[in-house]
């Protein structure tokens, strides 16, 4: 099965400060998927990346997938309180396909 | 609106129990998996259904059952013989088509007594 890796384990970044996550596969990945988890609930989805090079943002939230789709980043600008929680990434082999996760990121935003 | 409703969301069990977790979605998803989550761990897959009457095992299925009767159902049964039971458990669902991403339900935490 896709191997993930995700690094740090965890952050603390002072508010305001920007702070950046890693994901990096074993394989090729075909889609590589970004959640977000508050303790003890559900996964929110943030965003999936299917293509080598390819750029998303929401809010103040980046993801990148880079040219040979084995390794991705989440990057937040001007972290808030609001940005703390676990960050996880998934990958699927193909769509609709069963998705393996790495072993997350806690970050924790100090105000 | 459209999602997927876990239930209980805590759950006691004693030594020697078997309990069953319901996930149900009404997003006409035909996928649904089931993930079990430790403590500052990341998610492990448990089983894995495509279509209805269908399933397959994920990485740690040793100790769980599960069912798909209904489209809407897939409920996980964690019995006696999984020895390590107390974990976040969520179930997700997705299309099996397109990149529409994973919906993921709140989650059931379960603690044996």
């Amino acid at each position: 099965s896709q191997e993930l890796e995700q690094s740090p384990q965890s952050l603390i970044v002072q508010e305001g400060k920007n702070l950046t996550i890693n994901c990096t596969s074993s394989k090729t990945l075909y889609g590589l998927y970004w959640y977000k988890q508050k303790y003890g609930e559900g996964l929110i989805f943030l965003m999936m990346l299917q293509k080598g090079g390819e750029e998303k943002s929401h809010e103040k939230i980046t993801a990148k997938l880079d040219e040979k789709k084995q390794q991705s980043s989440l990057h937040i600008t001007a972290s808030q309180p609001s940005h703390a929680g676990i960050y996880l990434c998934g990958a699927a082999k193909a769509a609709g396909n069963k998705l393996t996760f790495g072993g997350g990121t806690r970050v924790l935003v100090k105000p | 609106d459209g999602g997927i409703t876990q239930s209980p969301k805590y759950l006691f069990r004693k030594e020697g129990q078997n309990v069953t977790l319901s996930c149900e979605q009404n997003l006409n998803h035909d996928a649904m998996y089931w993930y079990r989550q430790d403590p500052g761990q990341g998610l492990r897959l448990i089983y894995y259904s495509q279509i209805v009457n269908d399933f397959q095992k994920g990485d740690i299925a040793e100790g769980y059952s599960v069912s798909r009767e209904k489209k809407e159902s897939f409920p996980l049964t964690v019995t006696s013989a999984q020895k390590n039971p107390t974990a976040f458990y969520l179930c997700a669902s997705t299309p099996r088509q397109g990149d529409y991403g994973y919906t993921f339900g709140s989650g059931t935490r379960l603690t044996v007594v």
